[in-house]
């Protein structure tokens, strides 16, 4: 079975400035994809961000950029100049490619504060 | 295009009454997904639904809880007797389904949040 694990409960970072969050997944499989969702107060969840495992390059989005790192197994997110729309909790994610079940495997989240 | 849509948003049953959450899938999306969200946790699957089939229910609790996605008509997550414990954000997501490929994004509904009295 699959696991995400996000190890920073909380993060904060000053308005305009880059912040990292972690994330670490364990698989056997070869083919999966990884995302990023992010869930502000009204609890809607957002994709932000996601990654074809086959690809190796990094997957971009405005601010939004990952480091991912296959044969460590590490898929980090980098939100550069932080706005203050971006406090919320941010949920890694795996799915596996196929085999008929496309379900997605959320990491516990990491609680990100952007200060002004 | 509407998003994924579910309702009601906020639902408060008491104990031993039934709970229905429907969601209506993203236009062209024919797969449904549901997900669980305890306080202070991560989403957690519960089924993975296409017209008319129950593709994996490997997440569902194997007593009171039934889903279904009909022909017509949205998605239903049906929770017969709820007890406390089923306090919870329920999520649906829905995909599309592209030729050539199994797998694509899903794109979440807003929740319904049920707490039980």
């Amino acid at each position: 079975a699959q696991t995400v694990t996000q190890s920073q409960p909380e993060m904060s970072v000053q308005e305009a400035e880059t912040v990292t969050l972690s994330c670490t997944y364990d698989t056997s499989e070869n083919n999966y994809y990884l995302f990023w969702y992010k869930q502000p107060p009204s609890r809607q969840m957002i994709l932000v961000i996601r990654q074809e495992a086959y690809k190796q390059q990094n997957a971009t989005e405005n601010r939004f950029s990952v480091n991912f790192q296959k044969a460590a197994k590490s898929f980090s997110l980098k939100i550069s100049d932080s706005q203050l729309g971006d406090t919320a909790m941010y949920f890694c994610a795996f799915m596996k490619h196929g085999g008929g079940s496309e379900k997605l495997v959320f990491g516990k989240g990491t609680k990100l504060t952007v200060n002004p | 295009n509407a998003g994924v849509m579910q309702n009601p948003r906020h639902l408060v049953r008491r104990r031993g009454q039934e709970a229905r959450l429907r969601c209506s899938p993203m236009k062209g999306h024919s797969h449904v997904y549901w997900y669980r969200q305890l306080p202070e946790e991560g989403l957690k699957f519960m089924v993975y639904l296409q017209k008319e089939n129950i593709i994996d229910e490997s997440g569902m609790p194997k007593e009171r809880f039934s889903a279904e996605f009909p022909k017509e008509g949205p998605s239903i997550l049906r929770i017969q007797q709820v007890v406390r414990g089923d306090s919870a954000a329920y999520f649906c997501a829905s995909s599309p389904r592209l030729a050539g490929t199994r797998t694509d994004t899903q794109y979440f509904g807003p929740g319904t949040r049920l707490t039980v009295l």
